[in-house]
């Protein structure tokens, strides 16, 4: 199976500032990350998918970047609403595998 | 809209076995693949399976081979996920979600199993 590596656990942010996630896959991947997005009590919600292509009805601020078996997910900007859990996945193998998370606050 | 409404909440005496429902509405249930994803409580996500609809045809991880059995009906545009010999180890949320190409585009609200004797 694919080990996704998802740094780092957790970050604080004060509103305004640009944060970034990063997953680092066990094998390449072939740009075949996605990024999601769960609120507290929440489903998780597709972010990025294709390591850069925003889905639609996602704010511009968030942008994803890598290739090979790093990528990295950027919030330029933080906003209170921006509060949640992220996590990557990769879909270039089955078993589809998860990132273990990143635990986004607010400073 | 698309909407993936899942049953509610569950508890199974260990040993036993739950059945969760993922109701779909605002597209075609035929026409995409149903996923199902495990999050432990504070724990991050894992694949479950996915089942196509149309076919019937199924995929699960390993470790989920003996313990989940994915259905769809289409008749009702719902899929199901049955978990079997309930151990403390089961209690989870279960989400449902849609694959649109090889990512979850829509997911269900999550339905909750607890295993407690």
């Amino acid at each position: 199976d694919i080990q996704m590596t998802q740094s780092p656990a957790s970050l604080s942010a004060s509103l305004g500032e640009t944060v970034s996630i990063e997953c680092l896959a066990s094998e390449g991947i072939s740009n075949d990350l996605a990024w999601y997005q769960q609120k507290s009590g929440k489903s998780p919600q597709l972010l990025i998918y294709a390591a850069s292509r925003l889905q639609d009805g996602v704010p511009s601020r968030f942008s994803g970047s890598g290739s090979g078996t790093r990528y990295s997910l950027k919030i330029s900007g933080m906003q209170p609403e921006d509060e949640a859990d992220y996590f990557c996945q990769q879909s270039y193998k089955y078993p589809l595998t998860f990132g273990s998370g990143t635990k986004l606050e607010i400073k | 809209e698309v909407q993936l409404q899942q049953s509610g909440p569950e508890v199974g005496r260990p040993g036993s076995s739950v059945k969760i429902s993922c109701k779909a509405s605002g597209y075609t249930f035929t026409d995409y693949v149903m996923n199902w994803v495990k999050q432990s409580p504070g724990q991050g996500l894992e694949w479950i399976g996915w089942i196509d609809p149309e076919y019937g045809s199924t995929d699960y991880a390993e470790k989920f081979k003996k313990k989940a059995t994915l259905t769809a009906d289409t008749s009702s545009n719902t899929a199901y996920i049955q978990l079997s010999s309930l151990t403390s180890e089961d209690t989870a949320t279960y989400f449902c979600a849609r694959m649109l190409g090889a990512v979850m585009d829509a997911w269900g609200q999550g339905a909750s199993v607890t295993v407690s004797s």
